[in-house]
């Protein structure tokens, strides 16, 4: 089955200064991976997703990139805020009733 | 409000005992999961159902049971709690079973004693 790895566990940046955190995926038939965001004590919530037919997706500070060959994918976060503080979870699914999630990154915007 | 609910938001009980957790979407999708979170913040899929019927169940005990009563609710029968059971429970709803998009709930802080 499909297994996917998420790197840091941990990531502290500096307020303004970009994160970037990076997943592999094992299933070469995965085709969807989408990035989720949970805040202290909240329910995670998606934020950003791509398709394997792209290589890459923005949506304002945050972007996505997907390299299939190598199968993996990242998410860059520009700019960073505050509120960007939390824990982040990338996912790859191969049948579209499954997802397999990574084991979060939790981000510390440090002021 | 349109969103995925769940009740109780915490659940402090004695080993042993049986607990239900209940979720319900007003999303109108039909597609409705329960997913286990560790003090890892590991996120597990336990279970899957479309349109009440069951499609993943992803080699929870028998312990669990879920029920489906109608595509708008997923509810969780824990029978016989252990130690082990206690984390953060999410109920979460998809458009359809080929939606990807997952909706999630606010989660249930189970603590087993």
């Amino acid at each position: 089955g499909e297994n996917v790895e998420q790197h840091p566990s941990t990531l502290s940046v500096q307020e303004g200064d970009s994160a970037v955190i990076k997943c592999t995926y094992s299933d070469s038939a995965s085709n969807y991976f989408p990035w989720y965001k949970q805040e202290l004590g909240k329910r995670p919530q998606l934020i950003i997703d791509i398709r394997s037919n792209v290589g890459e997706k923005k949506d304002q500070r945050i972007a996505v990139t997907l390299n299939k060959t190598a199968k993996h994918f990242s998410l860059h976060i520009t700019e960073t805020q505050p509120e960007d503080s939390a824990v982040y979870f990338c996912a790859a699914s191969q049948r579209d009733d499954k997802i397999i999630f990574g084991k979060g990154t939790r981000l510390h915007i440090l002021p | 409000d349109t969103a995925v609910s769940q009740t109780p938001k915490y659940l402090v009980t004695q080993m042993g005992n049986d607990k239900s957790i209940k979720c319900e979407q007003n999303l109108g999708h039909d597609t409705m999961y329960w997913y286990k979170q560790d003090s890892k913040k590991f996120l597990k899929i336990m279970f899957s159902y479309n349109n009440k019927e069951l499609i993943i169940n992803e080699t929870v005990p028998n312990r669990f049971s879920p029920k489906s009563p109608d595509k708008a609710h997923l509810n969780l029968h824990i029978n016989s709690l252990e130690l082990g059971d206690s984390a953060v429970y999410f109920c979460a709803s998809s458009l359809t079973q080929r939606d990807n998009a997952r909706f999630f709930g606010p989660g249930t802080r189970l603590t087993v004693l």
